[in-house]
């Protein structure tokens, strides 16, 4: 079984950079086939898509939030961050990790089928 | 970037009721690249459909999906009290990936 979960502060001042990993247990990353994703979902309002990594370290950033945003992998522990830095309370939010399966041979694209739980971030000093 | 228009905001409905979602791209896209999702209060999303009308794993016969072009629909043949929920339709792009802003099916 699959399972993603999300860890870091939950609180974040303004102008810090936020940082969040998400642990993949239960399938490898580095065995690669998905693309591992961040999604926010501001308080009250719908979900935004931030950005993915593939195993290969591969990345493809929202544009909006591409001159602040690094994601990483770490596949010896099976393991994918996400640093966005000068964060405004505009940055509040919850954060998802999810594993995307991205546009397969067939033309279908499989969609986000595993979430992490999701965990509360405020930017607040 | 292909913006994702859902409508109605709120659908209020009563269990055993058919509930019509509608989503509507600001371009026409391929249908194999249209998902849907649910999001129940203090979880994270579920995914219902993909292929604008291939149903996830598990999912009940129930939910359906269907359209075309710029115009895609989620139906909910009778609700169950599980199903009042929020709802978002997504569509896969290399960047960004992008969703509308979803519809909610609350109780009548």
């Amino acid at each position: 079984q699959v399972q993603l979960q999300e860890s870091g502060p939950g609180l974040v001042k303004p102008s810090q950079t936020l940082s969040l990993t998400c642990t993949v247990s239960g399938v490898s990353i580095s065995s690669g086939g998905y693309y591992w994703s961040w999604i926010r979902q501001h308080p009250g309002k719908g979900l935004e898509w931030i950005g993915y990594i593939y195993y290969s370290e591969r990345t493809h950033y929202n544009p909006s939030l591409q001159s602040r945003l690094s994601i990483s992998v770490d596949t010896s522990k099976n393991q994918f961050s996400l640093k966005l830095s000068s964060v405004t309370a505009a940055d509040t939010a919850v954060y998802y990790c999810a594993r995307d399966r991205g546009l397969l041979r067939d033309g279908y694209y499989y969609g986000m089928d595993v979430w992490g739980q999701g965990t509360t971030v405020t930017v607040s000093s | 970037e292909i913006v994702l228009t859902q409508s109605p905001g709120t659908l209020s409905l009563s269990p055993g009721e058919r509930a019509t979602l509608s989503c509507k791209t600001s371009q026409s896209v391929s249908s194999s690249s249209l998902v849907w999702y649910q999001q129940k209060p203090g979880q994270a999303p579920r995914l219902l459909i993909y292929g604008a009308s291939i149903r996830a794993t598990g999912i009940p016969d129930r939910f359906s999906g269907s359209g075309s072009g710029t115009d895609f629909t989620l139906t909910i043949s009778r609700l169950e009290p599980e199903d009042f929920a929020l709802y978002y339709c997504q569509h896969y792009a290399n960047s960004p990936r992008t969703f509308g802003g979803g519809t909610k099916v609350e109780i009548k």
